[in-house]
């Protein structure tokens, strides 16, 4: 069954600090990956998404994700973090109609 | 355009009581889905439907039913809620089969059994 991976559970980083979320899948075909950000208390938005081309993808609000087929990674990036990015972000990997998700990184940002 | 609505915000229901999640978006999507959401677990596939009249389980459908008669409207429904079944409850829209994972989300509703 296909899987998706994110490797870490909650991260808390200082207001300017770098941020990489790692996310693995599992599936071998063609695939269109996703990550998501989901707001304390609100629904879910989609931030970026892979569906072909050049594998480094740029989001909303400085985000950006890329996609390594070799290691079957989508990581998600940001130069300098603030506090207003406090949220749990999902990745996710479409295929054949569905979205499978990662469990969530919650990202905590001090201010 | 709204986008994805959903309705209640909260519940609250004791174990046994059935109820009704409505889901509607005004995007003339024709796939659409419901997501449970638990702490720690990342989103779980209720069921989905790839249009109107067409349903599908996906990976925890036991409990719930859905129906689609129309386009716009994918509700869900607990015949007998069970503690377990305490989460949130996202619907989920998509448009065409090739921008088909492409998902636009409702606010949710809190679910609460006790």
């Amino acid at each position: 069954a296909q899987s998706v991976s994110q490797h870490n559970h909650h991260v808390i980083l200082s207001e300017a600090a770098s941020l990489e979320l790692g996310c693995n899948y599992s599936y071998g075909g063609t695939v269109n990956l996703f990550w998501y950000v989901q707001y304390p208390g609100q629904h879910l938005q989609l931030l970026l998404k892979y569906f072909s081309g050049d594998p480094l993808v740029k989001g909303i609000k400085g985000f950006e994700a890329e996609f390594i087929k070799s290691k079957f990674s989508f990581n998600l990036r940001k130069p300098s973090v603030q506090w207003s990015d406090t949220a749990e972000y999902f990745c996710a990997v479409g295929s054949q109609g569905n979205l499978i998700f990662g469990k969530g990184t919650k990202l905590s940002v001090k201010p | 355009n709204a986008g994805v609505t959903q309705t209640p915000k909260f519940r609250i229901l004791k174990i046994g009581q059935s109820m009704t999640l409505q889901c509607a978006q005004d995007m003339n999507h024709n796939y659409m889905y419901w997501y449970r959401q638990d702490p720690g677990m990342g989103l779980k596939l209720i069921y989905y439907s790839v249009g109107a009249g067409i349903t599908d389980k996906g990976e925890v459908p036991n409990g719930y039913n859905v129906s689609r008669s129309t386009t716009e409207d994918f509700p869900l429904r607990l015949e007998l809620a069970a503690p377990s079944q305490t989460s949130v409850y996202f619907c989920a829209s998509a448009y065409h089969w090739d921008r088909v994972n492409e998902q636009f989300f409702g606010p949710g509703t809190r679910l609460t059994v006790l």
